[in-house]
């Protein structure tokens, strides 16, 4: 069975540091991964995709993951974090196989809090 | 392009009342998928549905029906409404030709059940 862990429900940094968002996944296939976003009262909007191609992904708003088969993690991160980078960010992960049907499995979400 | 939209955005059920809540993607997608969503547990498959006429479940069916009768809309039925249902409900849709199945999603829906 595949499985995707966020570690950190809640991660907390001030404006202009570093974001680091923490995702380990487990599958014993190669993994298509992804990075969603969800601000307060709307759905989900990708941020980034791996697959297969790059190790390192650039996504939309500065942010960026990397792609670790040895470590298995997927982790997201931004030079210097935003106002408006406070959301909710889910990592997802799905077979590559053709028979997932493109099912997603996420992690639980980690809540980031920017502070001035 | 409006891509998926959801109907109602809130509603309160009373326990025992039934409901369906409407999904609609205009981007000719084949495949649609239910998801609900809870505080700290990230998002769970309810059902979805890879063409008109072809539903599966997915890791929580229970106590939810589906139908897909067309290729825009995906309407997820909630029959004898219990406070386990209160959560937010979320549509996604992709394209099979996609290499990656890239998920689209609706705004959402939050239900109560009192």
């Amino acid at each position: 069975a595949q499985s995707v862990t966020q570690l950190g429900s809640h991660v907390s940094v001030s404006e202009g540091a570093l974001v680091l968002l923490r995702c380990n996944y487990s599958s014993s296939v190669p993994p298509y991964l992804f990075w969603y976003v969800q601000y307060p009262n709307q759905g989900l909007q990708l941020l980034l995709k791996y697959t297969s191609a790059a190790t390192l992904v650039k996504g939309i708003n500065g942010f960026e993951a990397e792609f670790k088969k040895s470590e298995t993690s997927f982790h997201l991160t931004k030079p210097s974090a935003h106002m408006s980078d406070a959301a909710e960010y889910f990592c997802a992960l799905r077979n590559a196989g053709g028979t997932s049907y493109g099912k997603l499995t996420f992690g639980q979400g980690t809540i980031l809090t920017v502070h001035p | 392009n409006a891509g998926v939209t959801q109907t109602p955005k809130f509603r309160i059920l009373k326990i025992g009342q039934s409901m369906t809540l409407q999904c609609t993607q205009d981007m000719n997608h084949n495949y649609m998928y239910w998801y609900r969503q809870d505080p700290g547990m990230g998002l769970k498959l309810i059902y979805y549905s890879v063409g008109a006429g072809i539903t599966d479940k997915g890791e929580v069916p229970n106590g939810y029906n589906v139908s897909r009768s067309t290729t825009e809309d995906f309407p997820l039925r909630l029959e004898l409404a219990a406070p386990s249902q209160t959560s937010v409900y979320f549509c996604a849709s992709s394209y099979s030709a996609s290499p990656s199945y890239e998920q689209y999603f609706g705004p959402g829906t939050r239900l109560t059940v009192t």
